[in-house]
């Protein structure tokens, strides 16, 4: 099974400044999407960015983007000018496009933001 | 105008009941999902169905019960709850196996007292 790491348990960016969040997987497969999702307070888990692996050009929406290294296996999110809103847990998710019967997740990085 | 609903949001009930969740969605997907989260967030797949058969059945243990009566819904049905049970449990959807992002239900939160 594919697995999905994410090795920072917690992290926290002051308000306006810029964060990484990592994320590192496994397969051994070359036709994958890759997705970060955040779940606020609220719990609703919400989809931030999404990555086809087929795809050189790096995801961006709006404050966020990522860093998709195929060969290196990593995926990390970047948020620029963080706002309060952008406290939550983020998880990296990973899917086969070839046999995805399931999103397999990492164990997830708390972020705060300080005011 | 949800696009995947889950009833109820919270659950509180006793050991050994038996308790449903629903899930219902309306985006035309053919997959949908349940995950448990546990209490460190951990999100772990349980079953997934495709075009209401199921494809993934993870180890779980079989007084959890689901059913797709159609492609928009997919039910999970408790049996004898037990304490170690309570949990965050999603319902998610697809479109179609290697397809895109999922879309996840607000999440159901058992509560087993």
């Amino acid at each position: 099974a594919q697995t999905v790491t994410q090795s920072q348990p917690e992290m926290s960016v002051q308000e306006a400044e810029t964060v990484t969040l990592s994320c590192t997987y496994d397969t051994s497969e070359s036709d994958y999407y890759l997705f970060w999702y955040k779940q606020p307070p609220s719990r609703q888990m919400i989809l931030v960015i999404r990555q086809e692996a087929y795809k050189q050009q790096n995801a961006t929406e709006n404050r966020f983007s990522v860093n998709f290294q195929k060969a290196a296996k990593s995926f990390s999110l970047k948020i620029s000018d963080s706002q309060l809103g952008d406290a939550a847990m983020y998880f990296c998710a990973y899917r086969s496009a070839n046999t995805g019967n399931q999103f397999y997740f990492g164990t997830g990085t708390s972020l705060t933001v300080i005011p | 105008d949800t696009a995947v609903s889950q009833t109820p949001k919270y659950l509180v009930t006793q050991m050994g009941n038996d308790k449903s969740i629903k899930c219902e969605q309306n985006l035309g997907h053919d997959t949908m999902y349940w995950y448990k989260q546990d209490s460190k967030k951990f999100l772990k797949i349980m079953f997934s169905y495709n075009n209401k058969e199921l494809i993934i059945n993870e180890t779980v243990p079989n007084r959890f019960s689901p059913k797709s009566p159609d492609k928009a819904h997919l039910n999970l049905h408790i049996n004898s709850l037990e304490l170690g049970d309570s949990a965050v449990y999603f319902c998610a959807s697809s479109l179609g196996v290697g397809g895109p992002e999922a879309f996840f239900g607000q999440g159901t939160r058992l509560t087993v007292v």
